[in-house]
């Protein structure tokens, strides 16, 4: 299947600051990227949608200031944690996929707010 | 909204044995996708299995099957031959058939813990 890579795999900051998150298609063009927030031992709550060239389209409660995304290429969407807070703190995934084809998913990354 | 329901937090099956594992959803459309995606330990989603609901005929994947019910909207998943490899969350999902951004997106049911036992 197709590679989707996310990175950094682990991040730790400090409270207000803020963190980015690359979620890149290594070997397909992703017109559709999705993010994910996963509390342990639980499902994945979709947080965004975000095409090509376009303003994401958040879930609602999702903080749209907070969680910026930005999905400027074909390959590559970013996630932006801004003023980082310690209930932040959770497993981030992406997903890309091409257009009405199955959705790869990244490695994920946990982010821990200090 | 399209919904998923799992109805087994968790379930555990003994080595070279097989489990199922449920699945049911609710949705007014008539054409849509359903998937199993396994999460093992390191949390990489995979996916299992895949399953068009215009198609009749139930999906295998070596070891795995799907048992769906269109009218009853359920779909199973059977893991025949379980081996330690197996262990992880299982979630099932649903995505609709029309296209255009927010439409693909997955809807996950709450998951189930399998425990493969030696």
């Amino acid at each position: 299947g197709a590679v989707v890579s996310q990175h950094p795999s682990r991040v730790i900051c400090k409270s207000g600051t803020s963190v980015k998150i690359e979620c890149r298609s290594l070997d397909f063009q992703a017109t559709t990227m999705f993010w994910y927030r996963q509390f342990p031992k639980k499902s994945l709550m979709l947080m965004a949608t975000s095409n090509e060239g376009s303003k994401a389209t958040y879930e609602q409660g999702v903080e749209k200031d907070k969680f910026l995304i930005n999905h400027a290429s074909l390959t590559l969407s970013t996630l932006t944690v801004t003023s980082a807070h310690p209930e932040d703190s959770s497993f981030y995934i992406c997903s890309a996929m091409e257009e009405n084809t199955e959705a790869f998913f990244g490695q994920g990354t946990r982010l821990t707010v200090v | 909204a399209q919904t998923v329901t799992q109805s087994q937090p968790e379930m555990s099956v003994q080595e070279a044995e097989t489990v199922t594992l449920s699945c049911t959803y609710d949705t007014s459309e008539s054409d849509y996708y359903l998937f199993w995606y396994k999460q093992p330990p390191s949390r990489q989603m995979i996916l299992v299995i895949r399953q068009e609901a215009y198609k009749q005929q139930n999906a295998t994947e070596n070891r795995f099957s799907v048992n769906f019910q269109k009218a009853a909207k359920s779909f199973s998943l059977k893991i025949s031959d379980s081996q330690l490899g197996d262990a992880a969350m299982y979630f099932c999902a649903y995505r609709s058939a029309f296209s255009g951004g927010s439409n693909y997106k997955l809807t996950f049911g709450k998951g189930t813990l399998l425990t493969v036992n030696p």
